[in-house]
């Protein structure tokens, strides 16, 4: 069972504009989330992260918001670079457990 | 700073055959985790260690084994690779387990069973 879905494989965006990563979430238990990012050939790199008292946290061009009531997730770029080009894993934690999206591939065009 | 050392970065096993992922870090870290990277799944669980000699299972442990001597080191041991553990691996440490705050990962182990 997927219990941290996202549902977009890839995203491509224009450098300079929004670029907008959706998560969602089905277990009610999960009460902090993280987003990571990967490059090819790379392991995955923490990119931010956001507790369940919180709405929105904001780290430079990054925030991400959380909507607890719809269990739903995103994570925004502004503005989005070619060097943000890579996928990024919602992961989704609580009562014990861990869990990872399967990830989106965001391409940002110059 | 190394990080997180993931050996070896690519392996082809045969049907049946035995090997030994090795994973070390230099952060001090007490929690280390192995994960599986498979298309369309995310990363997914298969063991993980909160201190040298404790280990548990995770979300996918049926095939592998692991075992935490050091704080360093948490070698993953498949004991008859099958086609389905085609995957690329990934070890992470953390201070406190992952699930509050940030991992560290390795750059992965790409292994391929025929």
């Amino acid at each position: 069972d997927q219990q941290v879905k996202q549902n977009s494989p890839s995203l491509s965006v224009q450098e300079g504009r929004i670029s907008i990563l959706n998560c969602d979430y089905t277990n009610s238990m999960f009460d902090y989330f993280l987003w990571y990012k990967k490059y090819p050939a790379e392991g995955p790199t923490f990119l931010i992260s956001i507790s369940s008292i919180k709405d929105k946290n904001e780290d430079g061009r990054f925030t991400v918001f959380l909507n607890k009531s719809a269990k739903h997730l995103s994570l925004h770029i502004v503005p989005s670079q070619p060097g943000d080009s890579a996928v990024y894993f919602c992961a989704a934690s609580g009562g014990g457990d861990m869990r990872f999206g399967a990830g989106t591939r965001l391409t940002v065009k110059p | 700073n190394a990080g997180v050392t993931q050996t070896p970065k690519f392996q082809v096993l045969k049907t049946g055959q035995s090997m030994t992922l090795q994973c070390a870090q230099d952060m001090n870290h007490e929690y280390m985790s192995w994960y599986r990277q498979d298309p369309g799944m995310g990363l997914r669980l298969i063991h993980y260690s909160v201190g040298a000699g404790i280990t548990d299972q995770g979300e996918v442990p049926n095939g592998y084994n692991v075992s935490r001597s050091t704080t360093e080191d948490f070698p993953l041991r498949l004991l008859s690779a099958a086609p389905s553990q085609t995957s690329v691996y990934f070890c992470a440490s953390s201070l406190t387990p992952s699930y509050t705050t940030e991992a560290f990962f390795g750059q992965g182990t790409r292994l391929t069973v025929v």
